[in-house]
């Protein structure tokens, strides 16, 4: 499975908009970009995922680098219920089944 | 609230006991999951079931057994464990493992499992 790289943390303020980085620079052209969060003392949720193109949905967007080398996670307006575990993960839908492989994630803290 | 529940929540045994670890999805999805969560690594995939039938085993040890008899419930029985096996084990379900990358797995709370 291509490799993802991410930041082991962050800090935003509550009400900011915040951007978590995700560093994928072997992604082949089969590869979704899914991202998930795990709050504390959760299993982990979907949160978005992508292909090529940006996405949007209630919980955040997804910009994705015209080479595909990278993406961004964006929460438009972090609440302290925003404080989790990132996971960015990579799909291959080239493969008999895409398996969800986690890596250690971005812990965001979120300030009052 | 997911629509995958999991019991027990904790559990705390004894290297020489045996107990069973439960999963239910109520979501009508076809595929099913087993993950570990150990302090400070990543989640790891254990088992995969697609339609009832096993699909992926993770080279997890015999010592942890996966039953799932239908769609919606899924099992994993556990004998004679170590304390390194104590984690957090996490149920998923998922429409069908067919359905490839679009396909969103939906997790459970997670089993809290010490095992002394």
């Amino acid at each position: 499975d291509a490799k993802t790289t991410q930041p082991n943390s962050m800090e935003s303020n509550e009400e900011e908009p915040v951007h978590l980085p995700c560093n994928h620079s072997t992604i082949s052209g089969t590869d979704y970009i899914h991202w998930y969060r795990q709050l504390p003392s959760q299993g982990p949720e979907y949160v978005i995922h992508g292909l090529t193109s940006n996405v949007n949905n209630r919980m955040a967007s997804l910009a994705i680098a015209e080479d595909r080398k990278s993406s961004t996670l964006i929460l438009h307006r972090a609440t302290l219920r925003d404080a989790a575990v990132y996971y960015c993960i990579l799909r291959d839908f080239g493969t008999s089944y895409g398996k969800l492989t986690f890596g250690q994630g971005t812990i965001l803290t979120v300030h009052p | 609230e997911t629509g995958v529940t999991q019991t027990p929540r904790h559990l705390v045994m004894g290297m020489t006991n045996k107990k069973s670890l439960k999963c239910e999805q109520h979501l009508g999805h076809n595929a099913m999951y087993w993950y570990k969560q150990s302090a400070k690594k990543p989640l790891e995939l254990m088992f995969v079931y697609n339609f009832k039938e096993q699909t992926e085993n993770n080279s997890v040890p015999s010592r942890f057994s996966p039953e799932c008899p239908n769609s919606s419930h899924l099992f994993l029985h556990l004998h004679t464990l170590q304390p390194e096996d104590s984690a957090l084990y996490l149920c998923a379900s998922s429409q069908d493992v067919s359905r490839l990358s679009t396909d969103t797995q939906y997790f459970g709370p997670g089993t809290r499992l010490t095992v002394l």
